[in-house]
C-alpha cells in the first residue's frame, strides 16, 4: 500500500495568515493526489484534485501543486471558516490511502 | 443537486454484521461510481472499496477483503455497504462518497452524512 505521511500534524495560525501543508508519498504517485477539508461532525469536502486543480465552488485562495512524492496544499489568506483539518489522499493505485490529517487552529 | 441520504445509527455486538444503505438522487445513479470511507472516532480516514453501480463490479481493499459486501439496487438508486465479523474496532461513521466526474474511480466529491456504527458488547 502508498503512506501518505502529512506534516505538520497540527498548525496554529492566525486569520490572513498563508499555510502550506505538505504530503509525501511513499512511491511515485504522479499527480494522482486530492486534498479534504473536514469541520468537526462534518463529512470531508474535496478541494483540490490532480494535485493542482481547483474543485468548482472552491475559493481560489486554496492551492495545491507538486508531483512524484511530494505535495503541498497552500492556503494564501486564511479565512475564519478554514479552520478545519485538511487530508491527502492517494489515487495512484488500490486501496486508496490518505494522510493522518492537518488540524489547522487558531492561534 | 446531488444528494446521498444514508441510513440511521446502529449498534451490534461484537461478531454481528451491518447494512449501510446510501440512497443517491440528484444525477444519473449508473453513471458515477461509489466509494466507502470510515472515521473512526477522532482518527483519520480509510478507505473500504468502490462500486460501479452501472454493472455491480465492486473492488473492496485488502483490510476489509472478506467481510465487506457492496451492492446497489439501480430500481432506487441506491448502494449498500455490509460489514460482517464486527469487533470494537469497527466503531466508526461509515460514509458513502460518489467519484468526482463521471466513471471516474478516483477521487471523491458529494459524500453522505456519515453513519455511526457502534460495535459494543
Amino acid at each position: 500500500d502508498i503512506q501518505m505521511t502529512q506534516s505538520p500534524s497540527s498548525v496554529s495560525a492566525s486569520v490572513g495568515d498563508r499555510i502550506s501543508i505538505t504530503c509525501r508519498a511513499s512511491q511515485d504517485i504522479s499527480t494522482w493526489i486530492a486534498w479534504y477539508q473536514q469541520k468537526p461532525g462534518k463529512a470531508p469536502k474535496l478541494l483540490i484534485y490532480g494535485a493542482s486543480s481547483l474543485q468548482s465552488g472552491v475559493p481560489s485562495r486554496f492551492s495545491g501543486s507538486g508531483s512524484g512524492t511530494q505535495f503541498t496544499l497552500t492556503i494564501s489568506s486564511l479565512q475564519p471558516e478554514d479552520f478545519a483539518t485538511y487530508y491527502c489522499q492517494q489515487a495512484k493505485s488500490f486501496p486508496y490511502t490518505f494522510g493522518q490529517g492537518t488540524k489547522v487552529e487558531i492561534k | 443537486q446531488v444528494q446521498l441520504m444514508q441510513s440511521g445509527a446502529e449498534v451490534r455486538k461484537p461478531g454481528a454484521s451491518v447494512k449501510i444503505s446510501c440512497k443517491a438522487s440528484g444525477y444519473t445513479f449508473t453513471n458515477y461510481y461509489m466509494h466507502w470511507v470510515r472515521q473512526a472516532p477522532g482518527q483519520g480516514l480509510e478507505w473500504m472499496g468502490l462500486i460501479n453501480p452501472s454493472g455491480g463490479a465492486t473492488f473492496n481493499a485488502q483490510n476489509f477483503q472478506d467481510r465487506v459486501t457492496m451492492t446497489r439496487d439501480t430500481s432506487t438508486s441506491t448502494v449498500y455497504m455490509e460489514l460482517s465479523s464486527l469487533r470494537s474496532e469497527d466503531t466508526a461513521v461509515y460514509y458513502c462518497a460518489r467519484g468526482e466526474s463521471p466513471s471516474s474511480t478516483l477521487y471523491f466529491d458529494d459524500w453522505g452524512q456519515g453513519t455511526l456504527v457502534t460495535v459494543s458488547s
